[in-house]
């Protein structure tokens, strides 16, 4: 068990509401990062965080917006939800550990964020 | 950019029937590639991984082999179990600033009867 919790679990809210999703870890890993799970898409990048305070773009970053300002937490805010952010949502963590050399390049992965915007 | 194609589903199989699940990717470099495997409810976990040419990754009687000359990396198991049923993704790993940056392909549900 890697340590990493998400919530809410599941969530339904309206189109143009504001909706957060947290993420939350216990390993102190540097890079923390989320993922939309959608059919035939498999998993794509959101946005990802190297370090506190540092956080960078991924694939599908549009409508999204990320905060991590301790280690163990990263902040995914849809600031207006539209219903194709209907999806599910996984958070990840790096199997890095601080000083440690090249990466393993496993990903350690929560349970998912099951979101529906109607 | 990187990407990895890998067969739609669904795969349905008997019990003990051999499965082959296949992967290809593009990508700059020189890669690691990966399988995560993700049971119903839950998120992914890895299932095994190569992190150079001709690599054999294994795990629960899963193997994989990394084939750089044909930009492959197919999942085989000789004899599938019910609690095998699950959805398999095929990634790539490249090392940047974003440490483990994956990109997955589309997935591939299993399904296997008794």
């Amino acid at each position: 068990d890697a340590g990493i919790t998400q919530s809410p679990r599941h969530k339904v809210t309206e189109t143009g509401t504001p909706v957060t999703l947290r993420c939350h870890q216990t390993e102190n890993h540097r890079y923390m990062y989320w993922y939309r799970q959608d059919p035939g898409h498999g998993l794509r990048l959101i946005h990802y965080s190297y370090g506190v305070k540092d956080t960078d773009k991924g694939e599908v970053s549009d409508g999204y917006s990320v905060s991590r300002s301790k280690t163990e937490d990263f902040l995914l805010t849809l600031e207006s939800a539209t219903s194709s952010q209907t999806s599910v949502y996984f958070c990840a963590i790096s199997g890095d550990k601080p000083g440690q050399g090249r990466s393993t390049g496993e990903l350690f992965f929560g349970e998912g964020s099951r979101l529906t915007v109607l | 950019g990187d990407s990895v194609t890998q067969m739609e589903g669904p795969v349905t199989l008997s019990e003990e029937a051999f499965l082959t699940i296949n992967c290809t990717y593009t990508a700059t470099g020189y890669p690691s590639l990966f399988w995560y495997v993700q049971y119903p409810g839950e998120g992914l976990q890895l299932l095994l991984k190569a992190t150079k040419a001709d690599d054999k990754g294994s795990n629960k009687g899963f193997e994989a082999t990394y084939r750089k000359e044909t930009t492959s990396f197919h999942l085989e198991k000789g004899s599938v179990q019910v609690s095998d049923s699950a959805v398999y993704f095929c990634a790539l790993s490249s090392l940047n600033n974003a440490g483990n940056m994956l990109t997955f392909g589309g997935g591939t549900r299993l399904m296997v009867k008794p």
